[in-house]
């Protein structure tokens, strides 16, 4: 699996859009981009996926470059119950599923 | 989305004792369940691989006769952690992956804090 860089943590102020990046510049053309995030002392929970377009759902936007080496994960207004450690994962999909976890971002959302 | 549970959410245990951990897919079927270990500010390390039916795969450096793993049915799998230790006290989450073939979304279970005196 492709390896991935995160800033190990950010701030962001409530009401504020949070911006995560991730670089993944050894990626592969059949490597999905997943984000989970973990609140403390809890399991991870699944924000997002994509491939090469970019993607949204009721959580968050998934922003991939066009050379796939990067991607960035936006919480548009993000609040207190935003705050956990953010994972970028690259994974391929047919290999059975498993994802490798990195250290991650330490997203802290302040009032 | 799918919900995963574990049992118990938190054991205490006596050093040489083994610890039983269930995890179960509540309303999907689980083709494939995972299992994590992570310690006190540190990420998730995957431990191992089930399948409904066969053998656990290990990761590399995680002993298959300390960590028993069975996967016996499509909605449980179940970890033992065999003649604990202090240094197996650790947060051990596990997680659950559906039988649809396009996606990798994995649902996890809420963890189990395991703590060997």
């Amino acid at each position: 699996d492709a390896k991935t860089t995160q800033p190990p943590s950010m701030d962001c102020a409530e009401g504020r859009a949070a911006n995560l990046p991730c670089n993944h510049s050894t990626i592969s053309g059949n490597e999905y981009v997943y984000w989970y995030r973990q609140i403390h002392s809890q399991g991870p929970q699944y924000i997002i996926h994509g491939l090469k377009n970019n993607e949204t759902n009721e959580m968050a936007s998934l922003i991939i470059t066009e050379d796939r080496k990067s991607s960035t994960l936006i919480l548009p207004h993000a609040t207190l119950r935003d705050t956990a450690v953010y994972y970028c994962i690259v994974t391929l999909y047919n290999q059975g599923g498993k994802l490798i976890f990195g250290q991650g971002t330490e997203l802290s959302v302040k009032p | 989305g799918a919900v995963v549970s574990q049992h118990p959410s938190r054991v205490i245990c006596k050093s040489g004792t083994s610890v039983k951990i269930e995890c179960r897919s509540l309303d999907f079927q689980a083709t494939t369940m995972f299992w994590y270990r992570q310690f006190p500010k540190q990420s998730l390390m995957l431990m191992a691989t089930s399948n409904e039916g066969s053998k656990a795969t290990y990761e590399q450096g995680v002993e298959k006769d300390k960590f028993l793993i069975n996967h016996a049915s499509l909605t449980l799998s179940t970890l033992t952690v065999t003649s604990a230790h202090p240094e197996d006290s650790s947060f051990y989450i596990c997680s659950a992956r559906g039988a649809s073939g396009g996606s990798n979304e994995q649902f996890f279970g809420p963890g189990t804090r395991l703590t060997v005196l």
